[in-house]
């Protein structure tokens, strides 16, 4: 069954501490993003990868911090320095070529303790 | 730099009434266009797209909207709502060369009425 997978469902964060979003796909996309869902502020982009190795930062990359050492897998650091974290985050996927349309995992929900 | 307003933050209608959600863009090319839904806790899932040709595009659960370019508008419809279309939907315009970012509106929330 195809598709995008997040873990943890729900994640809690104690102050200073670096915490580590899953994302995987198993579509063959070779785009994968991270998104940040604040109430009534819509979604902002973290940070994007087209290509294994090849990140860029998005709008909001400040205190985040990713790897994309396979095409499948794409996970996020939320690190101490960002002060804000508690938020819905969803990370996307989509296949290289123009035209293609972005598929979204099903969140994780980050909570500070 | 590309931009999305959705004017209404909540909209309220009756079971069996039509709908329309609004959606204006601002981008300096011919846009990429984009509706999703999203229930309480979940991702987000796609209605429907526009990339070019027929204005007027169908989506999923008997959504369309149309690309009006000189009103930079791609407004959603519905003619007759269900209790299983509330949700929250976003619009979103896509750079249309590139990396095709997309950029999200606010959202507007629907609720059903019996």
């Amino acid at each position: 069954d195809g598709g995008i997978t997040q873990s943890p469902k729900y994640l809690f964060r104690k102050e200073g501490q670096n915490v580590t979003l899953s994302c995987e796909q198993n579509l063959n996309h070779d785009a994968m993003y991270w998104y940040r869902q604040d109430p009534g502020q819509g979604l902002r982009l973290i940070y994007y990868s087209q290509i294994v190795n090849d990140f860029q930062k998005g709008d909001i990359a400040e205190g985040y911090s990713v790897s994309r050492e396979k095409k499948e897998s794409f996970p996020l650091t939320v690190t101490s320095a960002q002060k804000n974290p508690t938020a819905f985050y969803l990370c996307a996927s989509r296949s290289s070529g123009t035209q293609e349309t972005q598929y979204f995992g099903p969140g994780t929900r980050l909570l500070v303790l | 730099a590309q931009s999305v307003t959705q004017p209404d933050i909540h909209i309220t209608v009756s079971e069996g009434a039509s709908l329309e959600l609004r959606c204006n863009y601002s981008y300096g090319a011919t846009p990429y266009l984009f509706w999703y839904v999203q229930s309480p806790g979940q991702g987000l899932q796609l209605l429907l797209k526009y990339f070019s040709g027929d204005t007027l595009v169908q989506g999923i659960k008997g959504f369309e909207a149309e690309f009006k370019r000189s009103q930079s508008s791609f407004n959603l419809r519905k003619p007759s709502v269900h209790w299983s279309d509330a949700a929250e939907y976003f619009c979103a315009v896509g750079e249309s060369f590139g990396n095709e970012k997309l950029t999200f509106g606010t959202g507007t929330r629907l609720t059903i009425i019996p």
